[in-house]
């Protein structure tokens, strides 16, 4: 069974750079599209992007100019950056699995929080 | 770009009660790529149905999806305690972005 743990600073500073990892255990990273996930405090599910294949991507067009996911093979990690980052970048970050049988998020980390402030 | 959007935002209910969650997309989609998810307080969310009507292994059969075109729901037919939660649906695209509805909260 697929297990994901998100990983980073909970707090970063307006204006800097977000950055966060995944690891996947219990299977191989390059067998699904591992996706990130953000939920703001009280609000709702916001989706990020994805990566594939070893290295091909998607992002949601309002964050696209902000935002890069990578995936580290070897370390069996994706990693999120999110610059230039504001107090509306607070949020609780997840990674999900994204499953092709269902359609749909089968499994899901448990979640980091990041607060955006000085 | 799909917008989802689920009625009514909170349900107030008691256990053993009927519950129906609504889910309306703004542009007519495909039921095959429609999903719901649970998230209790702290927790992440968790898949219940996906392809509109079938149920994760596990997932009690009190829980049940329907529906096609612009309209899905979501439907718990006697509420167990545990029930209590925020139900999301999401749906997926070609076209980025892959859109969640904006929830609805069933309480007690």
């Amino acid at each position: 069974q697929v297990h994901l743990q998100e990983s980073g600073p909970g707090l970063v500073k307006p204006s800097e750079t977000l950055s966060l990892t995944c690891t996947v255990s219990g299977g191989s990273i390059s067998s699904f599209c591992l996706n990130w996930i953000r939920q703001p405090p009280e609000k709702g599910l916001e989706w990020i992007g994805y990566i594939c294949d070893s290295g091909r991507t998607n992002y949601n067009p309002s964050l696209r100019s902000r935002v890069t996911i990578s995936v580290d093979m070897s370390e069996s990690q994706s990693s999120l950056k999110l610059r230039s980052v504001t107090a509306a970048d607070t949020a609780v970050y997840y990674c999900a699995k994204w499953s092709v049988q269902e359609w749909a998020f089968d499994i899901w980390g448990q979640g980091t929080m990041v607060t955006a402030s000085s | 770009e799909i917008v989802l959007t689920q009625s009514p935002g909170t349900l107030s209910l008691s256990p053993g009660e009927r519950a129906t969650l609504s889910c309306r997309a703004s542009q007519s989609v495909s039921s095959n790529y429609v999903a719901w998810y649970q998230q209790k307080p702290g927790q992440a969310p968790r898949l219940l149905i996906y392809r509109a009507s079938s149920r994760i292994t596990g997932i009690p059969d009190r829980f049940s999806g329907s529906g096609s075109g612009t309209h899905f729901t979501l439907t718990i037919s006697r509420l167990e305690p545990e029930d209590f939660a925020v139900y999301y649906c999401q749906h997926y695209d070609n076209s980025p972005p892959l859109t969640f509805g904006g929830g609805t909260k069933v309480e007690i």
